[in-house]
């Protein structure tokens, strides 16, 4: 089955700076890649996604990149924000196969 | 619409009762999950339904642990004789048919066990 792994666990970085979040796959069949961000005590919410047939996708100052070949994909998130601190977490899937997400990543944007 | 729901939003037991957890996903989606988040953890798949298909049960920790999902809608998480490592959020989610769908997370159950 399809495993997910995600880097690094933590994140500290200054307001205004850029953060990436990377995650690898093992199933070569998953064709969609979606990030979830959960701030604290909430419920994980879908921040953005891509599919196999596109390389980059962004949507204002988030973007995330697919490498197919290589099997992982990467979140990136510039001028970052306070508000901009949660956990996110990344996950892969395709078909009726069940979506897999990895361990999270907390990040901290420090004004 | 309506989200997906879950109740009781709170669950407070003691040690060695029985809890069951309800989830109420979107109308018409046939994808349900169960995962469990621990304090500052990750999200630990617990179970996952799709259709009629026979239910993807990998992740139940324990046999202390069952899930139905009744009618193709509403799913019950039941965990039996619980213990205190059982303490965290259980948050249910659903999709609409494939995991290419989004998914949509519940608000959890938060389970408290003295």
């Amino acid at each position: 089955g399809e495993n997910v792994e995600q880097h690094p666990s933590t994140l500290s970085v200054q307001e205004g700076d850029s953060a990436v979040i990377k995650c690898t796959y093992s199933d070569s069949a998953s064709n969609y890649f979606p990030w979830y961000k959960q701030e604290l005590g909430k419920r994980p919410q879908l921040i953005i996604d891509i599919r196999s047939n596109v390389g980059e996708k962004k949507d204002q100052r988030i973007a995330v990149t697919l490498n197919k070949t290589a099997k992982h994909f990467s979140l990136h998130i510039t001028e970052t924000q306070p508000e901009d601190s949660a956990v996110y977490f990344c996950a892969a899937g395709e078909g009726f196969q069940k979506l897999v997400f990895g361990t999270g990543t907390r990040l901290l944007v420090s004004p | 619409g309506a989200g997906v729901s879950q109740s009781p939003s709170n669950k407070v037991t003691e040690k060695g009762k029985d809890v069951e957890l309800r989830c109420d996903p979107i109308s018409g989606h046939t994808a349900l999950y169960w995962y469990r988040q621990s304090l500052g953890q990750g999200l630990e798949f617990l179970i996952y339904f799709q259709g009629n298909s026979a239910p993807d049960k990998s992740g139940l920790p324990s046999d202390r642990f069952s899930a139905e999902r009744t009618g193709g809608s509403v799913s019950t998480l039941t965990i039996q004789r619980t213990q205190q490592e059982d303490s965290a959020v259980y948050l249910c989610a659903s999709n609409k048919r494939t995991a290419t769908d989004t998914q949509y997370f519940g608000p959890g159950t938060r389970l408290t066990v003295l």
